[in-house]
């Protein structure tokens, strides 16, 4: 069975701090597809980032930078030196080729707040 | 380039009575999804069209839900009739037709959030 868990359900931060978001996943599968989400208050699931199963290599993006570890079944997001527009529900997700490709397994994700 | 376009934004019934949402993709995104997000949970995947063909619909409540993609484009969600339960927001998505079914970036639309009283 597939899971993933966000097991951070609310974090706060003042601006400019760093802050790490942790996602642990379990599949079978040995190729999977690993995303982060971002949800802001109007609603929609804005994409950040897709790992797949066979690429370890950290990525960084700007401010955002993504560890992923096979061994441990994790995926962390780090935002550095936040702002208060990072403020949002950012979820983690599981995926998969074949068939059912775009069904995504979500977390419960996690709630940042980002005061000034 | 616009977006997923959902409507409406907000809808309350009582229970037992029926509600459609309606979703337009992105044009050219041959694949759509109808999400279901539970408040305070992940969205959970209720129904993936490609093109006007179901692919997967294994988590749709089949006795109450029922979702059509008739030209390919633009799809309706219906649910009839409503439980309690089903206070929910409904996400559409859309995703190129990327080859040999993999997993891509998913545009989502704001949702379409539905209380059932």
């Amino acid at each position: 069975a597939q899971k993933v868990t966000q097991a951070q359900t609310e974090i706060s931060v003042v601006e400019k701090e760093d802050v790490t978001l942790d996602c642990v996943y379990e599949t079978r599968d040995t190729t999977y597809y690993l995303f982060w989400y971002k949800q802001p208050p109007s609603g929609e699931l804005v994409f950040l980032i897709r790992r797949n199963s066979f690429d370890e290599q950290n990525e960084i993006s700007g401010r955002y930078s993504w560890n992923f570890q096979k061994s441990t079944s994790s995926f962390n997001f780090t935002i550095t030196a936040s702002q208060v527009v990072d403020s949002a529900v950012y979820f983690c997700a599981l995926g998969y080729r074949g068939t059912s490709y775009g069904k995504l397994t979500f977390g419960q994700g996690t709630i940042l707040t980002v005061h000034p | 380039e616009a977006g997923v376009a959902q409507s409406p934004r907000y809808k309350i019934i009582e229970k037992r009575q029926s509600v459609a949402f309606w979703c337009n993709p992105i044009s050219g995104h041959a694949t759509l999804y109808w999400y279901q997000q539970i408040l305070g949970q992940g969205p959970k995947l209720l129904i993936q069209f490609q093109n006007n063909g179901v692919v997967d619909d294994s988590q749709l409540p089949k006795d109450r839900f029922s979702a059509e993609r008739l030209k390919g484009v633009d799809s309706t969600l219906k649910i009839q009739p409503a439980k309690l339960e089903d206070s929910a927001v409904y996400l559409c998505a859309s995703s190129l037709d990327v080859a040999y079914g993999e997993t891509g970036e998913l545009f989502f639309g704001e949702g379409s959030r539905l209380t059932v009283l």
